[in-house]
Order: structure tokens, then sequence, then C-alpha cells
């Protein structure tokens, strides 16, 4: 049984540059969250998405953060033109759900330079 | 979502229970309590959740007192791959954002 899987789970970016993230989850699971966990820091949650729709964003930047979880492939968190304060890991739940409980896979961490 | 409050750390010896506290006194008849961990550079592992019944899986107990006020994660026989960060969590059981606080660091000691 694979769990949540994050790709890449090191991933270093050059400001200004674009990172892309990527979560399959787990089988038979629609619904997916995104967090971050800044250094020392808490996880605070971002988005959460089920098959092509967005159900709650409230947790993402207003700006230069997107996600997407088409009908076919894994949910993308993207980040364009990214800035030192991005840098943090970036973890991926799913559920089979929406009352079910979230599984996490181990994250990417993402440092920008 | 309620705020649950959390001793900083702990301390538990290898082969003994560890009995992780936490309260929620602001929680609504609609939220579940849920534990999570998380082991240094790993993701939150999903651990137990609960409403008002206490709960039981392989992993851990929860027992949740009758006014919901507060509850207990009892791993009955922790080992030194029990050391983590636990969450507890008060949350809608659908479909919203976990809110993590700063957890109890849990040291396991041989």
């Amino acid at each position: 049984n694979a769990g949540v899987m994050q790709n890449p789970r090191h991933l270093v970016r050059r400001r200004g540059q674009e990172a892309r993230l990527r979560c399959s989850p787990m089988k038979g699971h629609s619904h997916v969250y995104w967090y971050r966990q800044l250094p020392e820091e808490g996880l605070k949650f971002m988005v959460y998405l089920q098959k092509e729709n967005i159900i709650d964003e409230s947790g993402m930047p207003k700006e230069r953060f997107s996600a997407e979880f088409p009908k076919e492939g894994p949910s993308i968190l993207r980040i364009q033109q990214v800035v030192r304060g991005d840098s943090a890991a970036y973890f991926c739940a799913s559920s089979q759900d929406y009352d079910q409980p979230q599984h996490f896979g181990d994250g990417t961490r993402l440092s920008i330079l | 979502d309620a705020k649950t409050t959390q001793p900083t750390s702990m301390d538990c010896a290898e082969g003994r229970a560890a009995n992780l506290p936490c309260n929620h006194s602001t929680i609504s008849g609609n939220e579940y309590v849920y534990w999570y961990r998380q082991i240094h550079s790993q993701g939150p592992q999903y651990i137990i959740h609960g409403l008002k019944n206490n709960e039981t899986n392989e992993m851990a107990s929860l027992i949740i007192t009758e006014d919901r006020k507060s509850s207990t994660l009892i791993l009955p026989h922790a080992t030194l791959r029990d050391t983590a960060v636990y969450y507890c969590i008060a949350s809608r059981q659908a479909g919203t954002a976990l809110i993590f606080g700063k957890g109890t660091t849990l040291s396991v000691s041989s």
C-alpha cells in the first residue's frame, strides 16, 4: 500500500525561478491538502483540493502561489518567482473522502539560494 | 476550531506507557480530537481520532473525558522509535484544515 508520494524530496531554486512540487495521493484518495512548515515553526494549512476543484484556499499567499489537482496525474503546488522566505518544507496530505483522516507524505524541502 | 493546550515536553522510559495529555476546554459538539506525530524530517503520521468515546487501534489508545474538555493519548509500551513531536488537534471532521500547534516533544530513553 503506497502512501502519499511527494517529489522531489529536495528542491533548490535561485531567487526568481519557479518551483513545482508534486503530490500523488494514496490510491483511492481524491482529496488533497497542502501544508507549509517554516523552519522552527508548526505546519500551516495552505489549500484543499478535490479532483479538478479548489475547495479551500484560505491559507494560500495571495500572489505567486497556485495549486491544481487535475483529473489525471498528481496535484501540483506551483510557486512563481521564488524568494528566500519561501524556503520551507511543503507537505501534502490526502484523504479518501471529506470525512476521513488525512495522511501525509514526507514532504518536499525547498531551499532558495 | 477549538484551541488545544499540550505540555511542551515529556520523558518516558522504554517499555513503559506514555500518557500524553491535551486540554481542549472550548471544543464544540461537532469537533473531533485528532492525534498526529512527527518524527524528525518526516511528514506527520496519523495516530488516532475520536469524538466522545474512547478509541483504540494498533498504535495507541485515546481516552476522552466525559465533558470532552480534555483527552489523553496512551502509547502502551513506548519504544525509542516513538520519540517524536505529538500533536493534539480539535477539528471538524468534514474536509477542513488541520491546525497544528507546537505539540509535545516526547523523548523515549532506554
